[in-house]
């Protein structure tokens, strides 16, 4: 199985910050990569999937780069509703998995 | 806009039974790829099982693999989940989630039900 690794695991940032965060996975994916975001309580969101493509109707503060095996999400500038938990996620090949997480705290 | 409504989680005994449904609506299930994926408390999310678009074709994790069945009826348009032999690790809350066959990710997820196994 691909195991994909996030990093930070936490971290917290004023509003207005310039944030990344990093996946990297075992073996290479290409870009059949996705980003989520989940608040506490709620569902993940699809925000950007192609490693590069953003989700429709998600704001365009947010943005993915990488392929292979190295991935990055970044929120340009970092909003309230921000503050969630976020997961990468490689549809390369069974089994799909999921990065551990990196929690976001404003 | 798209919906996707779980149903069928509770408290069942390890060993026991339970089937979910996810009957969802303004898309058709016989033209996508659906999935379930679990998370359990604290845990970041898990794939647990995918049906292809034509129905044919089923994806099993290893940790459920024997256990587990995924179907749909299109006539319904609905998306199950049989689970038997319930253990304990078994314990989260199931979304079933649409996409993860053909190169495609979750696009869409329903609000999840919860699935406790307890003695």
């Amino acid at each position: 199985a691909v195991r994909m690794t996030q990093s930070p695991s936490s971290f917290s940032a004023p509003t207005g910050d310039r944030v990344t965060i990093t996946c990297r996975a075992s073996e290479g994916v290409h870009s059949y990569l996705a980003w989520y975001r989940q608040r506490s309580g709620k569902a993940p969101k699809l925000l950007i999937h192609g490693a590069v493509s953003l989700q429709s109707g998600v704001p365009s503060r947010f943005s993915g780069s990488g392929s292979g095996t190295n991935f990055t999400l970044t929120i340009s500038s970092l909003q309230a509703e921000d503050s969630a938990t976020y997961y990468c996620q490689q549809y390369y090949g069974y089994p799909l998995t999921f990065g551990g997480g990196t929690k976001v705290e404003i | 806009e798209v919906q996707l409504l779980e149903s069928g989680g509770g408290s069942v005994q390890p060993g026991g039974s339970l089937r979910l449904s996810c009957p969802v609506s303004e898309f058709t299930l016989s033209n996508v790829a659906m999935s379930w994926v679990r998370q359990a408390p604290g845990k970041g999310p898990e794939w647990v099982s995918t049906i292809s678009d034509s129905g044919v074709d089923t994806w099993y994790a290893d940790a459920v693999k024997g256990r587990v069945t995924i179907s749909r009826d299109s006539s319904k348009n609905t998306l199950y989940l049989q689970m038997n032999a319930l253990r304990v690790d078994d314990t989260a809350i199931y979304y079933c989630a649409k996409g993860g066959g053909g190169y495609n990710p979750f696009d869409w997820w329903g609000q999840g039900t919860l699935v406790s196994v307890s003695s």
